[in-house]
């Protein structure tokens, strides 16, 4: 059963517009969560998370929306460049752990110039 | 500041073999944890080490094992390859603060079994 899940396995989006990553999850134990990104032949790259406590958190052109009652969040890229073409993963931290995510399984971002 | 590294990034072996990858955390990061990604699975937590102990396991046979070094460094096993193990191995490394959970991920050991 999976407990983070990322319902759209790609996006397409012209550049300069506004990227909307989703992700959902079962668990309410989850006490953070986190999005990477990830590059053909790289590790995944940590972009930004957000704590259970907040619904909100912006850096830079990336910003995380949280809805606990829906158990939902999303990443909104705003605006979107080439650069920001990737694999786009959702995860989330059970409380009182520290290394072990859980991870969704993704979604392609294409950003076509 | 040097980033996680994992050696080999490639290799080859057959079933029925062992094989054995390395990770070098980032300097400073204490605690280490190894993902497999398949294309099938995503990414699926493997184990956790800090200061040389295990803290977290996932879901996985106990073919698969793994150590941590006095100097942070970790290892990981697999014995009796499957086919079903062909995947990229991810080693990541984290600051232990109770924070954000953040992992500094290594660019992986592709494994395939043939």
């Amino acid at each position: 059963d999976q407990q983070v899940k990322q319902n759209s396995p790609s996006l397409s989006v012209q550049e300069g517009r506004i990227s909307i990553l989703n992700c959902d999850y079962t668990n309410s134990m989850f006490d953070y969560f986190l999005w990477y990104k990830k590059y053909p032949a790289e590790g995944p790259t940590f972009l930004i998370s957000i704590s259970s406590i907040k619904d909100k958190n912006e850096d830079g052109r990336f910003t995380v929306f949280l809805n606990k009652s829906a158990k939902h969040l999303s990443l909104h890229i705003v605006p979107s460049q080439p650069g920001d073409s990737a694999v786009y993963f959702c995860a989330a931290r059970l409380r009182g752990s520290q290394g072990n995510l859980i991870f969704g399984k993704g979604t392609k971002l294409s950003v076509k110039p | 500041k040097a980033g996680v590294t994992q050696t080999p990034r490639y290799l080859i072996k057959t079933r029925g073999q062992q094989v054995t990858l390395s990770c070098s955390p980032i300097s400073g990061h204490r605690s280490v944890s190894w993902y497999q990604q398949t294309p099938g699975q995503g990414l699926q937590f493997l184990f956790e080490y800090f200061s040389e102990t295990q803290r977290n396991k996932g879901n996985f046979p106990g073919r698969f094992s793994g150590r941590q070094f006095s100097n942070s460094r970790s290892e990981m096993n697999v014995s009796t390859l499957e086919l079903g193990d062909s995947a990229l191995y991810l080693c990541a490394s984290s600051l232990v603060a109770g924070g954000p959970g953040e992992l500094f991920f290594g660019e992986g050991s592709r494994l395939t079994v043939l």
